[in-house]
């Protein structure tokens, strides 16, 4: 059974800041998908991430993935306000794309 | 741009009672999902659905639970007797190809059980 788990759980950072955040996965997993979610809303999708080696960039978001460490990171540039949200990593194996996800981790920028 | 639409966004029932949630997925989607949330955790899987039958489901998703596409356009959930713990936000989702293409999800319908 695929197990997903994201660091940190929480993280503060100042506005202007470099960061990254940690999924590691517990089984093959053939795909790897990023969210976001603002409080009370539903999921926003980051990126897919189809293969080993794999880099997407939207902004101030890097996800990559490596499948033989079973870890994908998000790594945020130069962090706004805007940013602030709960971001979840997600694994899926097969098709149908039955997704479990992680923990979450709740990022707070700071003024 | 299609979107995922969930009615109602807030239902208030009480212990034991029925509740069905609706999903209207996006037209051309052919994979649909229910996840529900508790407040403040993870999302968790309850069901996949595809050419018209259950494809997936998690112990979460026992007898009390099951779904529906009563015709072309919409995708219910229907809890049968509802528990205190069904309390949690339950988010509908589709996809096209079921594998290389992100789940779109909805906005959630807010289930609190009193």
């Amino acid at each position: 059974e695929l197990k997903v788990e994201q660091n940190p759980l929480f993280l503060s950072m100042q506005e202007g800041k470099n960061y990254t955040i940690y999924c590691n996965y517990s089984t093959t997993s053939d795909r790897l998908y990023w969210y976001r979610q603002d409080p009370g809303k539903s999921l926003e999708s980051l990126f897919v991430l189809l293969s080993n080696g794999a880099v997407k960039q939207e902004g101030r978001l890097m996800a990559s993935l490596d499948t033989k460490a079973r870890l994908s990171t998000l790594h945020i540039t130069a962090a706004v306000h805007d940013l602030s949200a709960t971001y979840f990593c997600a694994g899926a194996t097969g098709t149908a794309s039955k997704l479990t996800f992680g923990t979450g981790t709740r990022l707070q920028v700071t003024l | 741009e299609p979107e995922v639409t969930q009615t109602p966004s807030h239902q208030v029932t009480q212990m034991g009672q029925e509740v069905i949630l609706r999903c209207v997925p996006i037209s051309n989607h052919l994979y649909f999902y229910w996840y529900r949330q508790i407040l403040g955790q993870k999302v968790e899987f309850l069901v996949s659905f595809y050419n018209n039958e259950i494809s997936e489901k998690s112990e979460i998703f026992d007898d009390q639970f099951s779904v529906e596409r009563p015709d072309g356009s919409n995708f219910t959930l229907k809890i049968r007797s509802t528990k205190l713990e069904d309390s949690a936000m339950y988010f509908c989702a589709s996809t096209r190809t079921g594998e290389s293409s992100p789940l779109h999800f909805g906005n959630g319908t807010r289930l609190t059980v009193t």
